[in-house]
């Protein structure tokens, strides 16, 4: 069974920085792809980061560039983002999922970690 | 505002048969697969469907869906109260380098 978990979000101030990562089991996970994904209260989904199989190619959303880093350790089936210089705006619940094949849409979410930008 | 196109709403009564819209363009929908996914309040998303037409496993029947050029359509046919929930879909964009996503449609069981 394919599994996907989250942790990592939490309070932080305007300015701050958080490490959020994501556990995988249940599939060859250097095979897929791997993205982060946010909701904003009351809003619709954004793609934030991706990042291949091998983790040679990464990609990331406008909104993100230069503030936040997406890595992954094939050994352990994980897989990070390092969020910095973290906004109001950056509040949202953050989904990690699994690409269904190359950078096709995800089949599999996880269920998400709440990151809160507040003072 | 989302980069694919849906309406924010749609209803039908038990049994009905709906439609669900999402429109694109030529870098997402017009050159890439398409998904669907339904999304309980406070859940993560759940794969409906996948490379445009595919069922994914479990998904009943009564759910399909088709692409043209850069538009694409999850119908729902003999609807059922369980089905009240929100619905979005998503493809690769080539110029984004990134998934889109549809603002998503909440649809209603009369």
């Amino acid at each position: 069974e394919v599994q996907v978990v989250e942790s990592g979000g939490g309070l932080v101030q305007p300015g701050g920085s958080l490490r959020l990562s994501c556990a995988a089991s249940g599939f060859t996970f250097s095979n897929f792809a791997m993205s982060w994904v946010r909701q904003a209260p009351g809003k619709g989904l954004e793609w934030v980061s991706g990042i291949s199989g091998s983790g040679d190619s990464t990609y990331y959303g406008d909104s993100v560039k230069g503030r936040f880093t997406i890595s992954r350790d094939n050994s352990k089936n994980t897989v990070h983002l390092q969020v910095n210089s973290l906004r109001a705006e950056d509040t949202a619940v953050y989904y990690c999922a699994k690409s269904f094949f190359r950078w096709e849409p995800p089949d599999y979410w996880g269920q998400g970690t709440l990151v809160t930008v507040s003072s | 505002q989302s980069v694919l196109t849906q309406p924010p709403s749609a209803s039908g009564t038990p049994g009905q048969r709906v439609t669900i819209s999402c429109s694109g363009s030529s870098s997402n929908i017009g050159s890439n697969y398409v998904s669907w996914y339904h999304q309980l309040p406070g859940t993560a998303p759940k794969l409906l469907i996948f490379r445009n037409d595919q069922r994914s496993s479990g998904v009943p029947d009564r759910f399909s869906a088709s692409k043209s050029g850069t538009s694409a359509s999850l119908a729902i046919s003999g609807l059922r109260s369980e089905d009240e929930t929100d619905y979005f879909c998503a493809a690769w964009d080539d110029s984004l380098s990134g998934w889109v996503f549809g603002g998503g449609t909440r649809l209603t069981v009369l």
